[in-house]
């Protein structure tokens, strides 16, 4: 059974750092990995999907590794802003099984 | 391109009673998923619709949950009865086929 892992739950650091979330998956066996930001009481915004045969995918700010084999993804957020407070999750999606999300990490971003 | 929507945002009821939420996917999706998202935790599959076929249900507590996709549009998310567990928030996501999710805002239920 897949089971995520993020760490840290929770992440509070100064505007204009760079900083990298964990998530790590105990089956490698994934067609793909996907980042998702929410912000309080909302839904979830997807940020970056990289598929199994990718090692990384940018946007903008974010960037996003995978390491299929150690089962280990970390996003990237570099220059922090205040705006990039909220909640990002990780899932992995592994073809006939459901979209399986961490728990998130928890980031806040102080002016 | 209009996103997922869903309503209501925001209910409240008691133990024992009944709710319905309702979700509008994405134009053209043919994937519509609803997820159960309890505080502090990701979401969860309850169940994945193919057009109006159900794919996967495993997750939902078939005893209280139903969900049902009229025409492969529009679906409908419901519990009766409630119990204090079910207080969570209720994301509805589609997609068309090798795409990625796309989520609605969701609605949260605070069952008292």
């Amino acid at each position: 059974k897949q089971e995520v892992t993020q760490i840290p739950a929770a992440l509070s650091v100064p505007e204009g750092e760079n900083l990298v979330l964990n998530c790590s998956f105990t089956d490698s066996a994934i067609y793909n990995l996907q980042w998702f930001r929410q912000d309080p009481g909302k839904g979830l915004t997807s940020l970056l999907l990289i598929q199994s045969s990718q090692r990384e995918q940018t946007s903008g700010r974010l960037n996003a590794s995978l390491d299929k084999s150690s089962g280990r993804s970390t996003l990237y957020i570099a220059a922090s802003q205040p705006g990039d407070s909220a909640t990002y999750l990780c899932a992995v999606y592994s073809g006939n099984t459901p979209l399986v999300f961490g728990k998130g990490t928890r980031l806040s971003v102080i002016a | 391109e209009a996103g997922v929507a869903q309503s209501p945002r925001y209910k409240i009821i008691e133990k024992r009673q009944s709710v319905a939420f309702w979700c509008n996917p994405i134009s053209g999706h043919a994937t519509l998923y609803w997820y159960q998202q309890i505080l502090g935790q990701g979401p969860k599959l309850l169940i994945q619709f193919q057009n109006n076929g159900v794919v996967d249900d495993s997750q939902l507590p078939k005893d209280r949950f139903s969900a049902e996709r009229l025409k492969g549009v529009d679906s409908t998310l419901k519990i009766q009865p409630a119990k204090l567990e079910d207080s969570a928030v209720y994301l509805c996501a589609s997609k068309t086929s090798g795409r990625e999710q796309y989520f609605g805002p969701g609605t949260r239920l605070t069952v008292t």
